[in-house]
């Protein structure tokens, strides 16, 4: 069954390093998500990519955040100078056209910010 | 403002003792509400996506209602291997097509 790959699974970075996340999503999807998910919390959406450009953020992607598609097969989340709150679990997913079989998530990173 | 709620937050379950996860919802119009199961450490896996009031899904032993206030994820005769979290997701006419707004999730526990 296609999946939604993941790497690092996780990462320890000190507070106010650049990171990047990175996510293979599924060949033949045409929209790729970002979402995080703080320990204990609810899973929150970030932003939404299509057609090489943001379709739609969320107030918590902000100037520190960016997405790229640098390739037919990778999709990146960068996080310019990390906070200690950006510590959560960050998921990448992916869907078709018709959402039908609705959105594949990824097995996360685990980002520590120290 | 699009609001997800879910209950209870916890369920604990003897094997093969049948229950139901409750998911109210508050949009401004739907779109599509889905199912979800997560395991400890891991991403979301999709289970339904229901989108109009009455409709019915059905997986195993696990199976998905919708009303136009809220969906109900019955178990039945539930299996330990049935223990995750359970995550309600919603798509708002209001709230974009791309963005899920997703509430706690009920944690399940099934014990033999």
């Amino acid at each position: 069954e296609p999946e939604v790959t993941q790497t690092p699974s996780h990462q320890v970075t000190q507070m106010g390093q650049e990171v990047i996340l990175r996510c293979v999503p599924i060949s033949n999807h045409l929209y790729f998500y970002w979402y995080r998910q703080i320990l204990g919390q609810k899973v929150e959406f970030l932003v939404s990519f299509y057609n090489n450009e943001i379709s739609e953020k969320s107030e918590i992607f902000d100037d520190q955040f960016s997405v790229e598609r640098p390739d037919g097969s990778n999709f990146t989340l960068k996080i310019r100078s990390t906070k200690l709150e950006d510590s959560a679990m960050y998921f990448c997913a992916s869907s078709d056209r018709d959402r039908a079989y609705g959105y594949t998530f990824g097995s996360g990173t685990r980002l520590t910010v120290v | 403002e699009d609001q997800v709620t879910q209950s209870p937050e916890a369920l604990r379950l003897q094997e093969g003792e049948s229950s139901s996860l409750n998911c109210s919802y508050t949009v401004s119009g739907l779109r599509g509400l889905f199912w979800y199961r997560q395991d400890p450490g891991k991403g979301p896996e999709f289970l339904f996506t229901l989108y109009s009031a009455g409709e019915e899904k059905e997986k195993e032993r696990l199976k998905a209602t919708l009303t136009k206030k809220e969906s109900f994820l019955h178990i039945t005769a539930p299996k330990p291997e049935d223990s995750a979290t359970y995550l309600c997701a919603v798509q708002s006419l209001s709230g974009g097509y791309n963005k899920l707004i997703f509430g706690a999730g009920t944690r399940l526990a099934v014990h033999p």
